[in-house]
């Protein structure tokens, strides 16, 4: 069964380091999206990406934060200056089209020293 | 009030027992839902996803919805060890963009369920 792949498991990065966490979608869905989990806390929704563009994003999205998809087949999510409060799960998804089912990846936690 | 309200349990059934698991919300819009089962550290897996108001059945899991009282319900029929998770319930206006609405998810913060052997 197809699913959504994210690497690395975990990676562990000291303050304002840049890191890179990216994210292969199942392979026909169109529709891309990041969240994250801090610990204890809810999953939340970060952004939204679609036709090589950002849908919609949420307040925590700020210009510390970038996506890109830089072929067919990868969806990265970049934070530029990391801060300690970055440490979370993050989540990358991908949107079956013709149901509107929202599939996850197993996630990649992120540890800020 | 929040958004979307679950209790956190822990919940703590025996094995073969009807679980049932709720969320609240306040947000009106909502239309789309669902329920995740996530295990420790591990991505959430859709486990149901129903449209508006209604039921939906799936093996031993069945999603209500009841859009009038803002309230939705997963129930675990026969539950097993295997079971055992953290279950979120997660809602959204819409996933048509172009049409006005929000992509956006928003979850309920868990129910960590242990089914007991």
């Amino acid at each position: 069964e197809p699913e959504v792949t994210q690497t690395p498991s975990h990676q562990v990065t000291q303050m304002g380091q840049e890191v890179i966490l990216r994210c292969v979608p199942i392979s026909n869905h169109l529709y891309f999206y990041w969240y994250r989990q801090i610990l204890g806390q809810k999953v939340e929704f970060l952004v939204s990406f679609y036709n090589n563009e950002i849908s919609e994003k949420s307040e925590i999205f700020d210009d510390q934060f970038s996506v890109e998809r830089p072929d067919g087949s990868n969806f990265t999510l970049k934070i530029r200056s990391t801060k300690l409060e970055d440490s979370a799960m993050y989540f990358c998804a991908s949107k079956r089209q013709d149901t509107g089912e929202l599939f996850f990846g197993e996630g990649s936690r992120l540890t800020v020293l | 009030q929040k958004e979307v309200e679950q209790d956190p349990g822990p919940l703590s059934v025996p094995e073969g027992a009807i679980v049932s698991l709720n969320c609240t919300y306040s947000n009106s819009a909502f239309q789309y839902f669902m329920w995740y089962r996530q295990y420790s550290r591990k991505g959430p897996e859709l486990l149901m996803y129903t449209y508006s108001s209604g039921n939906k059945e799936d093996g031993r899991f069945t999603a209500q919805v009841d859009k009038s009282s803002k309230y939705i319900s997963l129930f675990i029929r026969d539950s097993q060890p295997s079971d055992s998770a953290t279950y979120l319930c997660a809602m959204s206006p819409g996933f048509l963009i172009t049409q006005g609405g929000s992509e956006k998810l928003v979850f309920g913060k868990g129910t960590k369920l242990t089914v007991n052997p």
